[in-house]
């Protein structure tokens, strides 16, 4: 298995506070990603990170902002949480970018209440 | 507007039969695709890929198949085993990202 850990694995939070999510890898994969999974949609991409300090968007990043200050840290930030950001998150790493075999790590259920 | 559809949200199937698990795409540019497995509570796991110059590829028990003219892939399972019993995704390529489907979770039973 892919060293892959992502940390809190759980979390209740109310609506307006902050919260980070952080994904840790110690494969020293250049490429990481942030997905959330909810019913009806499948995986969705909110952001990822193409090497130290460099990131971009995903599709649904609005509401998200992302930090990548060394390599095998990727943190995922709701500045102010809501109810629709409720979700299974995933932190995923590659290699080689999307087309490589992208690595899941075991996911963040997070529930704003 | 989903560019990925996997129109069958569930699958059961009975140990030793085959497994057919459908998706379509809209987007023609779409290239290389790839299908992931999902167990609960766990991250999806990589399972097979396709790109477009092939219309088969085939590992062990798993087999994908892409139509291009129709915009339509499926990956057969076969035989299919209790163990294969997960969420599957089907996810095409896009621009520097892949784009997942809603996913389809195959039951087999014994």
């Amino acid at each position: 298995d892919a060293g892959i850990t992502q940390s809190p694995r759980h979390k209740v939070t109310e609506t307006g506070t902050p919260v980070t999510l952080r994904c840790h890898q110690t494969e020293n994969h250049r490429y990481m990603y942030w997905y959330r999974q909810d019913p009806g949609h499948g995986l969705r991409l909110i952001h990822y990170s193409y090497g130290v300090k460099d990131t971009d968007k995903g599709e649904v990043s609005d509401g998200y902002s992302v930090s990548r200050s060394k390599t095998e840290d990727f943190l995922l930030t709701l500045e102010s949480a809501t109810s629709s950001q409720t979700s299974v998150y995933f932190c995923a790493i590659s290699s080689g970018g999307a087309a490589d075999t992208q690595y899941f790590g075991p996911g963040t259920r997070l529930t704003v209440l | 507007d989903q560019q990925v559809k996997q129109n069958s949200p569930s699958l059961s199937v009975q140990e030793g039969r085959i497994s057919i698990l459908n998706c379509d795409y809209t987007n023609s540019m779409f290239d290389y695709f790839l299908w992931y497995k999902k167990y609960p509570a766990e991250g999806p796991t990589f399972l097979i890929s396709i790109s477009s110059i092939k219309d088969k590829n085939e590992d062990g028990r798993f087999t994908v198949f892409l139509n291009k003219s129709a915009k339509h892939l499926s990956l057969h399972i076969v035989p299919s085993q209790p163990g294969d019993s997960a969420v599957y995704f089907c996810a095409p390529l896009g621009t520097d990202k892949l784009i997942f489907g809603t996913g389809t979770r195959l039951q087999v039973f014994p």
